[in-house]
């Protein structure tokens, strides 16, 4: 089956430590995206990556870091220096062509920082 | 600046209603108006509208997109307690790679 996975579910940290979210898809999708998603405010872009090891700054990218070293992967880095990291992390991938072309998205990962 | 506004923000219905989500936008070049679903976690597909393919309908769903007005409607008829779920508008646009997403309506369809 073809989809996206991410991973944890639900991950609690300690102020001051960073954190990595995995993403992984096997769609062979060569664009990948990270949102981030807090009550009442949708979905809010933080990076995104249309080639292997190339990425651009979404809306929101400060206190964040992310690579793509391979197709397949995206991971987030979530730093101490991001201010507000309680949230709930969305990735999403998508062709890349003459479009236009829907995001297919994986199941989330809930951060709580305590 | 580019810009997507759902409305209603929340919706609470009861099983058999219609309802109608509304979607407006501002944004330079348009290319495309996706609908998704959000119950839990993922946000699924729902439908795509271009200006090639401005009305959309599956099962109980349906949508349309007027390019003059800048805005399109999600209709979901005889709704379902299995409706319930956020719904995300989102819109492309020749100028990006990227998705601008509204804030979603929260719907919520009790028996």
């Amino acid at each position: 089956d073809g989809g996206i996975t991410q991973s944890p579910k639900y991950l609690f940290r300690k102020e001051g430590q960073n954190v990595t979210l995995s993403c992984e898809q096997n769609l062979n999708h060569d664009a990948m995206y990270w949102y981030r998603q807090d009550p009442g405010q949708g979905l809010r872009l933080i990076y995104y990556s249309q080639i292997v090891n190339d990425f651009q700054k979404g809306d929101i990218a400060e206190g964040y870091s992310v690579s793509r070293e391979k197709k397949e992967s995206f991971p987030l880095t979530v730093t101490s220096a991001q201010k507000n990291p309680t949230a709930f992390y969305l990735c999403a991938s998508t062709r890349v062509g003459q479009g236009p072309y829907e995001q297919y998205f994986g199941p989330g990962t809930r951060l709580t920082v305590t | 600046e580019d810009k997507v506004v759902q409305s209603p923000l929340s919706l609470v219905v009861h099983e058999g209603d219609t309802v109608t989500l509304n979607c407006s936008y501002e944004v330079t070049n348009f290319r495309s108006l996706l609908w998704y679903k959000q119950e839990k976690k993922a946000p699924t597909f729902l439908f795509m509208l271009t200006s090639s393919g401005i009305e959309k309908k599956s099962g109980r769903l349906s949508s349309i997109l007027d390019k003059k007005e800048l805005f399109s409607i999600l209709n979901i008829t005889a709704t379902q307690t299995g409706d319930s779920a956020i719904y995300l508008c989102a819109v492309g646009s020749y100028n990006t790679d990227k998705l601008i997403f509204g804030t979603g309506t929260r719907l919520q369809v009790f028996p």
